[in-house]
């Protein structure tokens, strides 16, 4: 069964930092890109990030780029978000997700609040 | 950045009803479209990728089809599990891009 748990949300103020996790297993990790996806509250679905298998190509949401890093270890099945400078439009709630063409598998998601 | 427009944002309807919820493409992104269900307080699940084909486990009263720029989502016959948010998403070009939801619930 295929299992994505992310973890590392949490309250933190503006401008601080948080890292993301997310913990693959059931599939063959390394194999797929993975992407990060965040939902603000009461919202809809916004893309924030991909990254390769390799992790040789990663793509990022403009209002991230600069603040986040995506990041992956193929021999811990894990990925990773390393998010910096957070505004609080940055408040939602976090999911990891794998590629395969669009977004098949989705973990349960991980809420980051960013306020003072 | 191609925007993907969703409509209707919202729409009501009763069980055994047949609905129909469209996206339309700022530009041509040929099958690279997929379409969710979320339900409140969990992650969206795929119901269809590359335009029309249905997610392994998905029931066959949802359907999808088109190309290029517009895309539709069918429920032939609305079950009470069925209400919920759907929404498309774009992979053709980054930023991958969703439409803004389509609420459907009880009539």
């Amino acid at each position: 069964e295929v299992q994505l748990v992310e973890s590392g949300g949490g309250l933190v103020q503006p401008g601080g930092s948080l890292r993301l996790s997310c913990a693959a297993s059931g599939f063959t990790f390394s194999s797929y890109w993975m992407s990060w996806v965040r939902q603000a509250p009461g919202k809809g679905l916004e893309w924030v990030a991909n990254i390769k298998q390799d992790g040789s190509e990663k793509y990022y949401l403009d209002s991230v780029k600069g603040r986040f890093t995506i990041s992956r270890d193929n021999a811990k099945n894990s990925l990773y978000l390393q998010m910096n400078g957070l505004r609080a439009e940055d408040t939602a709630v976090y999911y990891c997700a794998s590629r395969d063409g669009s977004y098949g598998y989705w973990g349960q998601g991980t809420l980051v609040i960013v306020s003072s | 950045d191609i925007q993907m427009t969703q409509s209707p944002s919202s729409l009501s309807a009763s069980v055994g009803d047949r609905v129909t919820i469209t996206c339309r493409a700022s530009q041509g992104i040929r099958n690279d479209l997929g379409w969710y269900q979320q339900k409140p307080g969990k992650a969206p699940k795929r119901l269809i990728y590359a335009a029309s084909n249905l997610q392994s486990g998905v029931p066959s009263r949802f359907s999808g089809s088109g190309s290029g720029t517009e895309f539709t989502l069918t429920i032939s016959s609305l079950q009470p599990e069925d209400f919920a948010t759907y929404y498309c998403l774009q992979h053709n070009g980054y930023p991958h891009t969703f439409g803004q939801g389509t609420k459907l619930d009880i009539k």
